[in-house]
This record gives C-alpha cells, sequence and structure tokens, in this order.
C-alpha cells in the first residue's frame, strides 16, 4: 500500500514566522503535490513536483515556496506565515508520466495548520 | 465561476436509502473523472473514476458522465452509517494531468 506521511497533524504558528511542512512518500512515485483544504473551497492546488528539484505553481502559489530535494520528500514553505494562510494541507504523491489510466493520486493525512 | 461546483451539503439520509451526488463542470476538455471519499480528519481517497461518457458500476457505487451536459453524479445504493463522508468530485483533461477539484460534499447516513 501507499503511504504518504505528513510530519504534523496539528500546528500553531504566530504571524510571520517561517513554516516547513514536510511529506514523505514511500512508494517512488515521480509527482508529488501540495494542497489546501478550506471550507467550500475544496482542495486548491499550491505547487507540484515531476521530478527531484522540478516544481510548478499551482493554482493558489502566492506566498509559499516548495522544495524537492530528494525523489521521496516533498516540502512546502511558507516564508512569512499570514493568518489567511490558516487551513488544513494535503500532500498527495502519484506514479507520474506515462501512466495510461488515471494517474492517481494517493494522499498524506493532512496538517491543520493554525496562524495567530 | 469556479471550474468545477459541487453542492457543500450535508446531505442526510437513512440507512437503507439511495444517495444521489453531482458535479457540474465548464471545461469541455475534461475527459477522465473522479470521485474521492474523505473521511473525518483523513485524506481524500479515490473511490472510482470514468473515462469519457456513460456508467461504471462497481459494488454499491455508480459513476455516471453526461459530457454533453457537462454533469457527472455518484449514486451509493443501500447507504450504510460508514458511508458518511465528504464526497469530492475530481477531473483531468489527461491520464497524467493534474487533477480539479469540486468543494466537496458531506453526507451523513443516519442509523
Amino acid at each position: 500500500d501507499v503511504k504518504v506521511t505528513q510530519s504534523s497533524r496539528y500546528l500553531v504558528k504566530r504571524t510571520g514566522e517561517k513554516v516547513f511542512l514536510e511529506c514523505v512518500q514511500d512508494m517512488d512515485h515521480e509527482n508529488m503535490f501540495w494542497y489546501r483544504q478550506d471550507p467550500g473551497l475544496g482542495l486548491r492546488l499550491i505547487y507540484f513536483s515531476y521530478d527531484v528539484k522540478m516544481k510548478e505553481k499551482g493554482d493558489i502559489p502566492e506566498g509559499y515556496s516548495v522544495s524537492r530535494e530528494k525523489k521521496e520528500r516533498f516540502s512546502l514553505i511558507l516564508e512569512s506565515a499570514s493568518t489567511n494562510q490558516t487551513s488544513m494541507y494535503l500532500c498527495a504523491s502519484s506514479l507520474g508520466a506515462g501512466t495510461s489510466v488515471p494517474d492517481t493520486q494517493y494522499f498524506g493525512p493532512g496538517t491543520r495548520l493554525t496562524v495567530l | 465561476q469556479k471550474e468545477v461546483e459541487q453542492d457543500p451539503g450535508p446531505l442526510s439520509v437513512p440507512e437503507g436509502a439511495i444517495v444521489s451526488l453531482n458535479c457540474t463542470y465548464s471545461n469541455s476538455a475534461f475527459q477522465y473523472f473522479m470521485w474521492y471519499r474523505q473521511y473525518s480528519r483523513k485524506g481524500p481517497e479515490l473511490l472510482m473514476y470514468t473515462y469519457s461518457s456513460g456508467n461504471k458500476e462497481d459494488g454499491r457505487f455508480t459513476a455516471q458522465v453526461d459530457k454533453s451536459s457537462k454533469y457527472i453524479s455518484l449514486f451509493i445504493r443501500d447507504s450504510q452509517p460508514s458511508d458518511s463522508a465528504t464526497y469530492l468530485c475530481a477531473m483531468s483533461v489527461a491520464a497524467g494531468n493534474k487533477l480539479t477539484f469540486g468543494g466537496g460534499t458531506r453526507v451523513l447516513v443516519k442509523p
């Protein structure tokens, strides 16, 4: 079974702090994704990566950056946390290019971040 | 206007009833249509997917796609309390492309 783990289930930070959210997958997947989930807005893609050191902006990249130094690990960075970044953050991974069926995304349990 | 619209619910039904969920979308290029289920305090997990138009059945679950109306549905027969969750539709243009999600519908199945 694919396992996607996230470093924290709950996190409380102060405005202006630098925040790191870590995600690790154990299935040698090419693609990794970071989403945020807010009531009524669904999942919105922040960034995704289709290879080590490669990244692409999603729909809402402002205020975030990412890092993928190793294939299994994808980090989301909030350079200077703000209250409007309070949200549930979900990481996902998928097999990647060349799949002939929808590239199923496997999600981690999420990190609920509160910025005070 | 959002690219994928989904009624947030909650949708409350008695045990054994049929649950009917749907999504509408605006991008006619979408070819792959998926339904994810998300239990409380967990990440979403893929329930089933359909390619292009038509129906697909998997046990108590049936997915339908009507591309001419840009409308997809998920039906859950003989609903159980364990079906209580948030159901999210998701779509993509191609097999390996990123997904566009609906906002999710919360379903409560009461014993």
